[in-house]
């Protein structure tokens, strides 16, 4: 079975700090990778979703992940973040298997607090 | 409408209460998930419906609970003989395709 692993449970910055979040999943087949972010108060949103080609992917509000497959890593990054990026942040993965529902398996999350 | 709309969002049930939670999912979508968020947990897999077909309930945590989509739109999860442990938010999503799921507010459900 699949499994995800976000090892960071609480992270606090401050505004303007540059942002990694650590994502590792799991599984030998072949997946797609996605981060999730719950603002408070809000239901989950997709952030960026990575499917194939360019392991280096854009989502909104200036957050990128980086797949690498030899790592079975997705990790989240911001070079610059603001007190509105507090949020909780889920790392998920769902397999391209024949036959798989596609359901999402998703890591424990991390919650980031932005300090003004 | 323009999202998942799942009701109601909140629900307090006695233990041994029967409840049921309503999801509608985006217009067009064939895909309908389940998901149960425990407190300080991402969400997990209950089960899965492609149109009016459930093909996937391995994550249904007994048989207590039920879903189903019997029009291939809304569906609704039933828990039947509530527990304490059944005190979670039960998430509902929706894809075109089974790739990107769109997430609905969830539904905060107390078994007191």
């Amino acid at each position: 079975a699949q499994s995800v692993s976000q090892h960071n449970h609480h992270v606090i910055l401050s505004e303007a700090a540059s942002l990694e979040l650590g994502c590792n999943y799991s599984y030998g087949g072949t997946v797609n990778l996605f981060w999730y972010v719950q603002y408070p108060g809000q239901h989950l949103q997709l952030l960026l979703k990575y499917f194939s080609g360019d392991p280096l992917v854009k989502g909104i509000k200036g957050f990128e992940a980086e797949f690498i497959k030899s790592k079975f890593s997705f990790n989240l990054r911001k070079p610059s973040v603001q007190w509105s990026d507090t949020a909780e942040y889920f790392c998920a993965v769902n397999s391209l298997s024949s036959g798989s529902a596609r359901q999402l398996t998703f890591g424990s999350g991390t919650q980031l607090t932005v300090l003004p | 409408g323009a999202g998942v709309s799942q009701s109601p969002r909140y629900k307090v049930a006695k233990r041994g209460q029967d409840v049921a939670l309503r999801c509608d999912p985006i217009s067009g979508h064939v895909s309908l998930f389940w998901y149960q968020q425990a407190l300080g947990q991402g969400p997990e897999f209950l089960t899965y419906f492609q149109n009016e077909a459930q093909l996937d309930k391995s994550g249904l945590p007994s048989d207590r609970f039920f879903a189903e989509r019997p029009e291939g739109s809304v569906s609704t999860l039933k828990i039947q003989r509530t527990q304490q442990e059944d005190s979670a938010v039960y998430l509902c999503a929706s894809s075109r395709g089974g790739d990107e799921q769109f997430f609905g507010p969830g539904t905060r459900l107390t078994v007191l």
